[in-house]
């Protein structure tokens, strides 16, 4: 059974600091894997995806990476805003139109 | 085009009392799927849809919840004779079949159960 980990559960940084966080999943045979946020209260929004094919994936000051032979992602955000302030989530599933299996989230907190 | 949305976004339940939750999906989205939140935690599997069909239901915790799609489209959580523990936010995604099969989620609804 596919089980994912995102280290740490929260972080506080000082705005302007980069961060990286991380999500570890235990069956490399993955198909997607998917970064989301989520603000208080709120849904879910899409940051990224990234298909078990590829390595990288990059959208603005966000970039996230695949290492899929050791069951890895990392979410690095380049120079941190207050609006970055959300929970962050990784998920990934085993073939194309399938459930995602999440991680519990890490809840970032950036400091102005 | 519109998103995923859901309603009603609250909802307050007695506790024995049926519930019925809407996911109207993104238009064209053949696959939809249910999950459940529960606070501090990540969403959970429910339930999957293509078109109509039920694929995979292995999620739902008991006997008292029921999914349905019947056109394809719309699609309704029910859940029979609440109780406490049923209190969580349901989110509801779709996502189209080929290309990054990437899910797109609804706001949620929360759902209380006194």
């Amino acid at each position: 059974k596919q089980e994912v980990t995102q280290i740490p559960a929260a972080l506080s940084v000082p705005e302007g600091e980069n961060l990286v966080l991380n999500c570890s999943f235990t069956d490399s045979a993955i198909y997607n894997l998917q970064w989301f946020r989520q603000d208080p209260g709120k849904g879910l929004t899409s940051l990224l995806l990234i298909q078990s094919s590829q390595r990288e994936q990059t959208s603005g000051r966000l970039n996230a990476s695949l290492d899929k032979s050791s069951g890895r992602s990392t979410l690095y955000i380049a120079a941190s805003q207050p609006g970055d302030s959300a929970t962050y989530l990784c998920a990934v599933n085993d073939s194309g139109n399938t459930p995602l299996v999440f991680g519990k989230g890490t809840r970032l907190s950036v400091i102005a | 085009g519109a998103g995923v949305s859901q309603s009603p976004r609250y909802k307050v339940a007695k506790r024995g009392q049926d519930v019925a939750l809407r996911c109207d999906p993104i238009s064209g989205h053949v696959s939809l799927f249910w999950y459940q939140q529960a606070l501090g935690q990540g969403p959970e599997f429910l339930t999957y849809f293509q078109n109509e069909a039920q694929l995979d239901k292995s999620g739902l915790p008991s006997d008292r919840f029921f999914a349905e799609r019947p056109e394809g489209s719309v699609s309704t959580l029910k859940i029979q004779r609440t109780q406490q523990e049923d209190s969580a936010v349901y989110l509801c995604a779709s996502s189209l079949t080929g290309g990054g099969y990437e899910q797109y989620f609804g706001p949620g609804t929360r759902l209380t159960v006194t």
